[in-house]
């Protein structure tokens, strides 16, 4: 049940993209398209934005995408907005109703 | 709306034990599994554990075993969280969450405090 791995931050300017990568193993991420990402405002709860590697919940913008590659999943913002300034996290199932979260991820908006 | 409430959190002497609760509301409570999730003050998030809609399947963080309990009571739409043999490493903020049928938690309380201190 180690964490997985995300990079501590990433920022942009607005309006580009920015990518934020879930490193894990073949046991978690890469056994499962289970992937959520969950953005977090400061003393907040976090909120869902993504689940099952690239489904947006509704109301979430499109410029939240999803993809997975072997054992790593990644989160891109595109068209970055100032209120998209927040920690992101993942979450992958770990087998056997086990979950694993990410490290987490400060975005900054230059 | 979909609407989760956390109560039970405070301080407690390491070694105690402190139950958490939470009280679900807008949605069919029966049909989905609950988890909780903690996370340390400026500290990343970290599941904890997970019941079944029926209660008859319960896992658990490797570091609680033992230690925490999950249970539900459907007839009160409320999952709880007893936690015996507290720590210093069990003091953080304890959310409830409903788990969607893509294994994603789609709702979260408002998240308890526990602080595990003499």
């Amino acid at each position: 049940q180690s964490a997985l791995t995300q990079p501590r931050s990433v920022s942009g300017s607005p309006g580009q993209s920015v990518t934020i990568s879930c490193a894990g193993t073949s046991r978690d991420v890469g056994a499962y398209n289970f992937v959520s990402w969950f953005q977090q405002l400061p003393g907040k709860a976090p909120k869902l934005i993504l689940y099952a590697v690239t489904q947006r919940p509704s109301g979430v913008p499109d410029r939240f995408s999803g993809s997975k590659s072997g054992n790593t999943a990644s989160l891109t913002i595109s068209g970055l907005q100032a209120d998209d300034e927040a920690d992101y996290y993942c979450c992958s199932n770990a087998g056997r109703h086990t979950y694993v979260f990410g490290t987490g991820t400060q975005v900054t908006v230059l | 709306e979909v609407q989760l409430v956390e109560s039970g959190g405070g301080l407690v002497q390491p070694g105690g034990s402190l139950r958490l609760s939470c009280e679900a509301h807008g949605f069919t409570f029966h049909d989905y599994w609950m988890g909780w999730v903690r996370q340390a003050l400026g500290k990343g998030l970290e599941w904890v554990a997970n019941i079944n809609e029926d209660g008859g399947v319960k896992t658990y963080l490797d570091s609680v075993k033992g230690r925490f309990t999950i249970s539900r009571d459907n007839a009160k739409n409320s999952v709880y969280l007893q936690m015996n043999s507290l720590g210093a490493d069990d003091t953080a903020v304890y959310f409830c969450a409903k788990w969607n049928r893509a294994a994603a938690l789609d709702y979260w309380g408002q998240g308890t405090l526990v602080t595990v201190s003499s």
